[in-house]
């Protein structure tokens, strides 16, 4: 059975650091995309980002450059979400997803897009002085 | 940026035909992908490529697309099928295309 098993809860202070993780199980975890996703509380889904394992290629939506970190280690099957320093605003759940990956084709050339198959059950991180 | 477009709820009585709407310019170019969330659970893929089932998914889900519009239809609403629900396809420019989700739906079974 495919898996992907996320992390405990976290409670943090603004200002703080943090490294979230999710385990791949039951898959070749270096031949998939694995990112992440953001919910808010009360609010809907936003796109992270994406490593793939096999040799950690990085993707990030604009949103989330230079916000978040996405590295993963793949002799343990892991992928993690990174902050350096933590806002009140970072409050929400954070999952971790399997991506598909497919190649289609435009009048510029081809180009790759995603989905998502396999989801953790999420994180939840708390930011609260 | 590129959007997708839902509307924030729709209810519907059990045993009726749900319909959830998706609209984006780039859908007639690009495939969609649905997902169902039930309160306090993961998201799980319920439709993809406009209109393929997971399996292990009710054949009562069903999607279909025209033009900039993409539809997820429900037939036979049970109460379990009460959740949120996202429209997802790839940003509209790009070599390596961003995923774009939409604002999500609310089905509420009165």
């Amino acid at each position: 059975e495919v898996q992907l098993v996320q992390s405990g809860a976290e409670v943090k202070k603004p200002g703080e650091s943090l490294k979230i993780s999710c385990k791949g199980s039951g898959y070749s975890f270096t031949s998939y995309w694995i990112g992440w996703v953001r919910q808010m509380p009360g609010k809907g889904l936003e796109w992270m980002g994406i490593i793939y394992p096999g040799d950690s290629d990085t993707r990030y939506s604009p949103s989330f450059q230079g916000q978040v970190t996405i590295s993963a280690d793949k002799s343990i099957s892991t992928a993690y979400l990174q902050w350096s320093s933590l806002k009140a605003s970072d409050t929400a759940m954070y999952y971790c997803a399997r991506h598909r990956s497919r190649q289609a084709g435009s009048s510029t050339g081809p180009y790759y897009y995603y989905y998502m198959d396999v989801w953790g059950k999420g994180t939840t991180v708390t930011v609260s002085s | 940026s590129y959007e997708l477009t839902q509307p924030p709820s729709v209810s519907v009585s059990p045993g009726q035909t749900a319909r959830i709407t998706c609209s984006g310019d780039a859908l007639p170019k690009q495939y969609a992908y649905w997902y169902q969330q039930k309160p306090g659970q993961a998201p799980v893929l319920v439709i993809y490529k406009d209109s393929e089932r997971p399996s292990g998914i009710p054949e009562r889900f069903s999607g279909s697309s025209s033009g900039t519009t993409v539809t997820l239809t429900i037939s036979g609403v049970q109460a379990e099928d009460e959740a949120d629900y996202y429209c997802q396809s790839a940003d509209s420019s790009g070599t390596y295309r961003d995923v774009v989700f939409g604002g999500g739906t609310k089905l509420t079974v009165l």
